[in-house]
């Protein structure tokens, strides 16, 4: 079974500065992929970001980037200058390799931007 | 469209009644996947279709709701006899191909109010 923990369930942070979202994680799987989304106000689930369990390094898409602790099972969000349009709820979400890869979501971060 | 795209947005329903929620996912994409989202929560898992195939269906709640994708395209979503519980944004999203790594697309939801 997996299973995704967030613990923030609100955050706020200055325009322009870093937010580090938590993430961690459970599962049995030897092999596994974990992401982050981003769900705006509007409800559509925007992907942002992808780690496999196996890629030696953290995986950076623009200003998101993945801290991804293996041994801690942890795999952080961080946002790197914030902007107000990064206001929305993120969820991190894991999925196994065996099969066709059922995702797991956690319940989510809210972040709120200030100017 | 270039995306997921779901109807209806909006769907307000008696108890009691039955609902049909559809999905036209991006076209060739393989697999598709239903979830459920309460209001404050990540999205949970309900059924997946591998072309036309339904090869898992452990997260549908009860024996009211029904999902198919007859011509492995095309998906809908069917809820008989709702209840006020089912209320809750219904997400598609659908997946190109079967390795690990591929991201799931979603579709903007539809959002189900149960009187």
């Amino acid at each position: 079974a997996q299973k995704i923990t967030q613990t923030q369930p609100g955050m706020f942070v200055q325009e322009k500065e870093a937010v580090t979202l938590d993430c961690t994680y459970d599962t049995s799987d030897p092999s596994y992929g974990l992401f982050w989304y981003k769900q705006p106000s509007s409800g559509e689930m925007i992907f942002l970001i992808y780690q496999g369990s196996y890629d030696q390094q953290n995986a950076t898409e623009g200003r998101y980037s993945l801290n991804f602790q293996k041994a801690r099972k942890s795999a952080n969000l961080v946002i790197s200058a914030s902007q107000l349009g990064d206001s929305a709820m993120y969820f991190c979400a894991m999925r196994g390799t065996g099969g066709y890869q059922k995702v797991t979501f956690g319940t989510g971060t809210k972040l709120q931007v200030i100017p | 469209g270039a995306g997921v795209s779901q109807s209806p947005r909006y769907k307000v329903a008696k108890r009691g009644q039955d609902v049909a929620l559809r999905c036209d996912p991006i076209s060739g994409h393989v697999s598709l996947f239903w979830y459920q989202q309460a209001l404050g929560q990540g999205p949970e898992f309900l059924t997946y279709f591998q072309n036309e195939a339904q090869l898992d269906k452990s997260g549908l709640p009860s024996d009211r709701f029904f999902a198919e994708r007859p011509e492995g395209s095309v998906s809908t979503l069917k809820i008989q006899r709702t209840q006020q519980e089912d209320s809750a944004v219904y997400l598609c999203a659908s997946r190109g191909g079967l390795a690990g790594g591929d991201e799931q697309f979603f579709g903007p939801g539809t959002r189900l109010t149960v009187l």
